[in-house]
């Protein structure tokens, strides 16, 4: 089983605040890494697929990194708005590349 | 937009009683997993199918839970007997591996209340 970590577990920030938090994998046999978005009562949405060392991605305020020689992705927001509180989760599929074991994620709070 | 559809939304049963949840995955998706929302471990992965094929049920209850994909557009998660322990929000989500090829998407969950 991969071993996923992603820190911190829990951050609260201000509206306009800019943030980022982390995620750290085994390096070795590397495909894919993905980063969802969560929000309380819905189902997991879709933010990143990234798979490059070196990759750059941005969705409006939402970015994220990859670092697969070190095993680390960040996701950064900035700005954050209320509407960016939810829990961040992120999934790199193990070497066989068959499954998607997620993280427990960064639960993410913007007071106005 | 294509979406995965789970049914039902919502399911109140007593302990012991059989349980069904049905999920549809997309069109020309190959692969579907199953999880369960936990409040510990966040999205628990239960099982799941590659081209229809069972390949990792290893997260599930063995005696209790049974998962299987009797055709390309229908995903089944069966408990019986159901325990109140059993109680969560189980996600079907499908997507195409090699996983570098797309995200995958989430279904809206059936949530499941064993009284």
């Amino acid at each position: 089983i991969l071993n996923v970590e992603q820190s911190p577990q829990s951050l609260h920030v201000q509206e306009g605040d800019s943030t980022n938090f982390t995620c750290s994998f085994p390096s070795s046999n590397f495909y894919a890494l993905h980063w969802y978005r969560w929000e309380t009562a819905k189902s997991p949405e879709a933010l990143f697929v990234m798979t490059l060392n070196g990759d750059e991605k941005k969705k409006g305020r939402i970015s994220a990194t990859l670092n697969t020689k070190e095993g680390y992705s960040y996701l950064y927001i900035k700005g954050s708005q209320p509407e960016d509180s939810a829990t961040y989760l992120c999934a790199p599929p193990a070497h066989n590349n068959n499954d998607m074991r997620f993280g427990a994620g960064t639960r993410l709070t913007v007071k106005p | 937009d294509a979406r995965v559809t789970q049914t039902p939304r919502h399911k109140v049963t007593e302990m012991g009683q059989e349980v069904t949840m049905r999920c549809q995955p997309i069109l020309g998706h190959n692969t579907v997993f199953w999880y369960r929302q936990t409040m510990m471990q966040g999205l628990e992965l239960l099982a799941y199918f590659r081209n229809r094929a069972p390949l990792d049920d290893s997260g599930m209850p063995k005696d209790r839970f049974s998962a299987e994909m009797p055709d390309a557009t229908l995903a089944t998660l069966k408990i019986q007997p159901s325990e109140p322990r059993d109680s969560a929000v189980y996600f079907c989500a499908s997507g195409l591996v090699p996983t570098e090829r797309g995200a995958f998407l989430f279904g809206p969950g059936t949530r499941l209340t064993v009284l």
